[in-house]
């Protein structure tokens, strides 16, 4: 079993909409969650971190946890065609005695004018 | 700052041949980590070196190895390549062990033929 699934998309919304990305992981003792935006051909970068239960806003961004369902997303607002890209899920977790981030494969999100 | 800077950015190379690719970390970044992205397993964990140790492995095989040296800078190896290893290969940097944020680099896009 994977242990970060996104759909892959693509995901296509118009101008102005929101765009609803979606995540589930399967280690139950993860504790941390980002998202990653990676424009093509660029490498990924961090837009949203978020720990605890519930929701956490930054500007356009809001990211959502439910830990008991093992589920995050990533609400975009008011989307722009500079947010088509890929959106990448991020669960980190504790292995030997360092770190690893394990991704799901993204999401493509295509904002059309 | 600088940020994350790697080299080569494009590589070719032949089957069998080996490889090394270069990662200097954002000044002050004593961790990095290695990620292998492809467009059907995504980006997948490599290893991780904090204090010139690696403190953590992904699932790839023994061809893949890497080091770092005492400034922080790391270098990973691919020996006896295969046409599978054609990959964007991304190093990612964060200031200690724990640190919830990488910084990734703009990788090394390699093509086996």
């Amino acid at each position: 079993q994977k242990e970060v699934e996104q759909n892959s998309g693509p995901l296509s919304v118009p101008e102005g909409a929101i765009a609803s990305l979606n995540c589930t992981y399967s280690d139950r003792v993860s504790q941390s969650f980002f998202w990653y935006r990676q424009y093509s051909g660029k490498s990924p970068e961090l837009i949203m971190s978020i720990y605890s239960n519930g929701d956490k806003e930054d500007g356009r961004f809001t990211a959502q946890l439910n830990k008991a369902s093992q589920y995050v997303s990533l609400l975009i607002r008011d989307s722009q065609p500079s947010d088509s890209a890929t959106y990448l899920c991020a669960v980190k977790r504790l292995a030997n005695s360092g770190y690893a981030l394990n991704f799901g494969k993204g999401t493509s999100l295509l904002v059309t004018p | 700052k600088a940020g994350v800077t790697q080299t080569p950015r494009y590589l070719i190379k032949t089957r069998g041949q080996q490889v090394t690719l270069s990662c200097s970390p954002i000044s002050g970044h004593r961790s990095v980590s290695w990620y292998q992205q492809t467009p059907g397993q995504g980006l997948q964990f490599l290893f991780e070196y904090f204090s010139e140790t690696q403190r953590n492995k992904g699932n790839f095989p023994g061809r893949f190895s890497g080091r770092q040296f005492s400034n922080s800078r790391s270098e990973m190896n691919v020996s006896t390549l295969e046409l599978g290893d054609s990959a964007l290969y991304l190093c990612a940097s964060s200031p200690g062990q724990g640190y919830e944020t990488q910084y990734f680099g703009p990788g090394t896009r390699l093509l086996v033929l």
